[in-house]
């Protein structure tokens, strides 16, 4: 079975433009999370959904947004890009709950210039 | 803020020996996972502990958790060059909330 997929692997953006990142989780994992990686430190949460509803929302600015698809893929939106923004962007599906174990994808590497 | 603080930061051993990484946490959990990266990518699930166990291995993996002192540790034993990597742990399920928390983590250097 395929493990979590995440595209793209690398963007480039420039301050003020917006970006959409994907993730497609394991196939039968329902809930899809979200976390930001600056480098050098530990990934962030920022949203977490099951079944198309948000679960879990980390300390993030209205500038982040997502959605759950009916088949459990989801997409991360960041509007007005700040040079902050750049990171490691991390998806990490399970079947229900964080209460089981995540299983993270290969991340997208966002660069704001 | 992070919730979970990784000590070391950072560890350099030689090859065969055991590392052994800790990492405390602040509130009350319902499970605490490790996890490994290696240069910038994606986590590997190592174990979860649930809150309820002291215990758990796996291969050459052991962890302990100690919910009175709010702290667990990560022991690799002999370890190996491609255990060279960032380990981090992650703490989940706190009061209801869904997500994991992690700290920054150790970077491990396994000298040949």
């Amino acid at each position: 079975d395929a493990g979590v997929t995440q595209s793209p692997t690398h963007l480039i953006k420039t301050r003020g433009q917006h970006v959409t990142l994907r993730c497609s989780p394991i196939s039968g994992h329902k809930s899809v999370s979200w976390y930001q990686q600056v480098l050098g430190q530990g990934p962030q949460f920022i949203f977490q959904y099951y079944e198309k509803e948000e679960r879990g929302r980390g300390n993030f600015p209205d500038r982040f947004s997502a959605r759950q698809f009916p088949n459990y893929s989801s997409e991360l939106n960041v509007n007005a890009l700040l040079l902050g923004d750049s990171a490691l962007y991390l998806c990490a599906s399970s079947l229900e709950t964080v209460q089981e174990t995540q299983y993270f994808g290969p991340g997208t590497r966002l660069l704001v210039l | 803020s992070q919730q979970g603080e990784e000590d070391p930061q950072a560890l350099s051993i030689q090859e065969g020996e055991n590392a052994t990484m800790n990492c405390s946490y602040k509130t009350s959990i319902n499970n605490l996972q490790w996890y490994r990266q290696n240069s910038g990518r994606g986590l590997v699930h190592l174990i979860l502990i649930r809150s309820n166990e002291r215990e758990k291995h796996s291969g050459r993996l052991r962890v302990t958790l100690d919910t009175s002192k709010k702290s667990s540790s990560l022991l690799i034993t002999a370890s190996r060059a491609a255990d060279t990597a960032s380990y981090f742990c992650a703490t989940g399920g706190i009061q209801g909330a869904q997500k994991l928390v992690f700290g920054q983590g150790t970077r491990l250097t396994i000298n040949p």
